[in-house]
């Protein structure tokens, strides 16, 4: 099965820009999750998905952070104004829901975005 | 609140050498957990994961952890490192299944030749 896909796999962008981030989380994986690793620092949540629905976006640093799942498919993250401190690799992660086989919870994650804010 | 610690930021061992990655959580109970491997220009692989049972669990790679509760800890250990192994180590904590990862600041490995 293919796995998690991030797109862009690198972007650069001015301060003040809009940037989008898309997913494509595993076939069928309903948990659908966003984190950041920025400067170096420790992987963070941002939030959490369950098929469209929002479960957790505890994480979302502020309100310039949109993230949707339309359909329960693809998510996309948007980034609107951008800062300089938004620069980093954004982290998708998919995995099932409990029933189906797996009780450990397993994150699968995609090969990250790296956003650059100049 | 839940916190991930890796006191080793950055280790250097030669190719053959022993290795153990120190962790350490901080949670009531036991949660899930899990070691995750970047290799550069790589996403986050699974090398392996505890919820219940044996304590002592093997993962890819020939990397094994043991989880040991009274010391809060899950080392991750490999008998011989080979040079492919140079990545950064991240070890998280879930404190059940489906919720989100709490990570540690990860451990940067170089492996000399």
């Amino acid at each position: 099965e293919a796995g998690v896909t991030q797109f862009p796999s690198h972007s650069v962008i001015e301060k003040g820009q809009t940037v989008t981030l898309r997913c494509d989380p595993i076939s069928g994986h309903d948990n659908l999750y966003w984190y950041r690793r920025v400067m170096g620092k420790e992987i963070k949540f941002l939030l959490h998905f369950v098929k469209e629905s929002k479960q957790d976006e505890s994480g979302m640093p502020n309100n310039r952070f949109l993230a949707e799942r339309t359909g329960g498919t693809y998510s996309t993250l948007k980034v609107q104004p951008a800062e300089l401190e938004d620069s980093g690799v954004y982290f998708c992660a998919s995995s099932r829901r409990r029933w189906e086989g797996d009780n450990t919870g397993e994150l699968f994650f995609g090969e990250g975005s790296r956003l650059t804010v100049l | 609140a839940q916190s991930v610690t890796q006191p080793d930021i950055h280790i250097t061992v030669s190719e053959g050498a022993s290795l153990e990655l120190r962790c350490n959580y901080s949670y009531g109970a036991t949660p899930y957990l899990f070691w995750y491997v970047q290799s550069p220009g790589q996403g986050l692989q699974l090398l392996l994961k505890y919820f219940s049972g044996d304590t002592l669990v093997q993962g890819i790679k020939g990397f094994e952890a043991e989880f040991k509760r009274s010391q809060s800890s899950f080392n991750l250990r490999k008998p011989s490192v080979h040079w492919s192994d140079a990545a950064e180590y991240f070890c998280a904590v879930a404190p059940n299944y489906g919720q989100n990862f709490v990570f540690g600041p990860g451990t940067r490995l170089s492996v000399l030749p």
